[in-house]
């Protein structure tokens, strides 16, 4: 059973472009996830998906969103890239029915460097 | 929001010991918690998880302590081996959510 999958995997980007990056959940999965992780904040919560509707959304300025499709695959953007931006993105995913405690797997993530 | 917490951020272990990993969490309504794995480069991998009906859950080599009383929980690796030099965190989803909240995390750092 394939993992989650992220592309691409390394990206360099310049100040003021906007970015597309895009996840694979693992098949039968539902809910995806999109954190942002940098050596100064850690792991931080973007925003999650489940059948195609934004669940939740974590404290981002509204450059950064996303969408599912209705094969559960989802791509994130951020635009008006800004140098803080760099980071590796990361894509999770989950069976996403029920309370909380269905496993959530990562996927390698997708480092952006904006210069 | 829950708050996720680690007490130390770096810990090094001789390999063959066994190492311990803490980590404090403020909600007391919290119901479930995982700990995950980050090696150098790539995504944090899932190791084991936790329900809070549950005081200890154990997996290969590794086990998850919980103790509501104190709002803590540890992860104890068994006969440390060099594979498992990396981050460690512990997360909490939030209530009825899949939305995880992620400590700093703890580097493991196994002396051959």
């Amino acid at each position: 059973k394939a993992g989650v999958t992220q592309t691409p995997r390394y990206l360099i980007k310049t100040r003021g472009q906007q970015v597309t990056l895009s996840c694979s959940p693992i098949s039968g999965h539902r809910s995806v996830s999109w954190y942002q992780q940098t050596p100064g904040q850690g792991l931080q919560f973007l925003f999650e998906y489940f059948s195609e509707t934004q669940r939740n959304k974590g404290n981002f300025p509204g450059r950064f969103s996303g969408r599912q499709f209705s094969n559960s695959r989802s791509e994130m953007n951020v635009s008006t890239l800004e140098l803080g931006d760099s980071a590796l993105y990361l894509c999770a995913s989950s069976l996403g029915q029920g309370t909380s405690g269905n496993t959530i797997y990562f996927g390698e993530g997708s480092w952006l460097t904006v210069v | 929001g829950e708050s996720v917490g680690l007490h130390l951020p770096t810990l090094s272990v001789q390999e063959g010991d066994n190492s311990i990993i803490n980590c404090a969490y403020s909600n007391s309504a919290s119901d479930y918690f995982i700990w995950y794995k980050q090696e150098s480069g790539k995504g944090p991998q899932f190791i084991i998880d936790i329900r809070s009906n549950m005081d200890k859950r154990q997996g290969q080599r590794v086990t998850v302590l919980l103790n509501k009383t104190v709002k803590h929980l540890s992860l104890q690796i068994a006969a440390t081996q060099p594979g498992d030099s990396a981050v460690y965190f512990c997360a909490e989803p939030g209530a009825g959510s899949y939305q995880l909240t992620f400590g700093k995390g703890t580097k493991l750092s196994v002396i051959p």
